[in-house]
């Protein structure tokens, strides 16, 4: 199975919205809501902040949002901050069933 | 709260059988629902599903993977393991830990380095 496609990097000045895309195929993004998102600082473990598509884990900050259409889920994260700055991850599940992470983004606050 | 640790050798051989476990506390390794996964990060790289086991035993693999790996689990240890075999450099990773729960991995280990070489 092939890793879901993110962009290597995005960046925006702090107040900013950036997008975050995570692009897959009928067989993993585009045959169910299961789509998660993580958050992972420097040697730090992933964390969970976006389940179902577009589901917020309690405790999680309402500036951080996401959708899917058609094979493809989006991060946004809105009013950037620099606590943000950090490596996202898309996740889906398969048909197989199995599970795949995407490539990965690199967000940098300017 | 639920907690997970991963604990095993942190230096291997080419060639090699990986070893490790996964003790889960704060919660039943038993609960309904629940599946516990291993996943991978190489040094400077994305994250790697591994594989994923059910409390009765059902196992689901990376296919890529799926031919050297093993995931089982002990419920009286309230532990899941993974084995990998025949090692080598690629193998080098973070190894994480993760309960898998309506399709989502949340919460996660703290992660073990695993290192291979001669």
């Amino acid at each position: 199975q092939s890793a879901l496609t993110q962009p290597a990097s995005v960046s925006g000045s702090p107040g900013q919205s950036i997008t975050i895309s995570c692009t897959g195929t009928s067989t993993d993004i585009g045959a169910f809501d299961s789509v998660s998102w993580y958050q992972q600082h420097p040697d730090k473990a992933p964390k969970l902040m976006i389940y179902d598509v577009s589901h917020r884990p309690s405790g999680v900050s309402n500036r951080f949002s996401a959708s899917k259409s058609g094979n493809t889920a989006s991060l946004t994260i809105s009013g950037l901050q620099a606590e943000d700055e950090a490596d996202y991850y898309c996740s889906s599940y398969t048909t197989s069933p199995t599970h795949v992470f995407g490539t990965g983004t690199k967000v940098t606050v300017l | 709260q639920l907690h997970l640790q991963e604990s095993g050798p942190g230096l291997l051989k080419p060639s090699e059988t990986l070893s490790l476990t996964c003790t889960v506390s704060g919660g039943s390794i038993s609960s309904s629902n629940h599946y516990w996964g291993w996943i991978r990060q190489p040094p400077g790289k994305g994250l790697e599903w591994i594989g994923n086991i059910y409390s009765i035993g059902n196992t689901y693999y990376n296919p890529s993977l799926k031919s050297r790996v093993t995931i089982s689990v002990d419920t009286s240890r309230n532990q899941f393991s993974l084995e990998l075999r025949s090692v080598t450099a690629p193998d080098t990773a973070l190894y994480y830990c993760a309960r898998v729960y309506l399709r989502k991995f949340e919460p996660w280990g703290q992660g073990t380095l695993v290192t291979v070489s001669s």
